[in-house]
């Protein structure tokens, strides 16, 4: 069964300093991988997703994740953090059982300060 | 273009009641999700509608139905409620079950079982 697995419970980085939410992964076969965030009383906004091709993703918000095959990982990265994107993360892995079934990790709550 | 739309925002119930949630998916999706996300946790995996029908399920026991409407809006119905119920309520949609196309969803529906 697919899986997916968010080390850290929590993140604290400084406004303007680069940050990484990690995220690692077990599948059968060739994964689909996404990024949700969620604020506060809100639901999941969809950031990013590898399918296929190019290891590094590009998303909203100025969201990026690097695809890395052979450690499994699919970590959530961009360069210089705003306080606004203090909320939490999760990382998903599609179920490949021929529906689209999402399979989410206990998320990461980002904490940027000012 | 009109996102998904889920009603109502919250509600409290009692233990052995029965809820209805309801959902309207994004414009031009014809597929719809329910999560469950309790306290703390990601969003676990209900069942999944396309065209009416249900063509997915996660480990959930039958109290948990749905219903998907020729409009694709859906209906998540949940008899004998326990308070383990209490959570977080999401419906997403998407377009065609297509397993590369990433999920949209609503706010969700805070139920609160006492």
């Amino acid at each position: 069964a697919q899986s997916v697995a968010q080390p850290e419970d929590q993140v604290n980085v400084a406004e303007g300093n680069p940050l990484t939410v990690k995220c690692t992964y077990s599948v059968s076969g060739n994964p689909y991988l996404f990024w949700y965030v969620q604020y506060p009383n809100r639901g999941l906004q969809f950031l990013l997703k590898y399918i296929t091709g190019d290891n590094l993703v590009k998303g909203s918000y100025g969201f990026e994740a690097e695809f890395n095959k052979s450690q499994t990982s699919f970590h959530l990265k961009k360069p210089s953090a705003l306080v606004s994107d203090s909320a939490l993360y999760f990382c998903a892995v599609r179920d490949m059982g021929g529906f689209q079934k999402l399979v989410f990790g206990t998320g990461t709550r980002l904490l940027v300060s000012p | 273009e009109t996102g998904v739309t889920q009603s109502p925002t919250h509600l409290i119930k009692t233990r052995g009641q029965q809820v209805t949630l309801r959902c309207s998916s994004q414009s031009g999706h014809n597929t719809v999700s329910w999560y469950q996300q309790a306290l703390g946790q990601g969003p676990q995996f209900i069942f999944q509608y396309y065209r009416e029908e249900e063509n997915g399920r996660g480990n959930f026991p039958p109290r948990f139905s749905g219903l998907q409407f020729p409009n694709y809006s859906s209906e998540l119905n949940v008899n004998a409620l326990e308070l383990d119920d209490s959570a977080l309520y999401l419906c997403a949609s998407s377009l065609d079950r297509v397993e590369s196309q990433p999920q949209h969803f609503g706010d969700g529906t805070r139920l609160s079982i006492l």
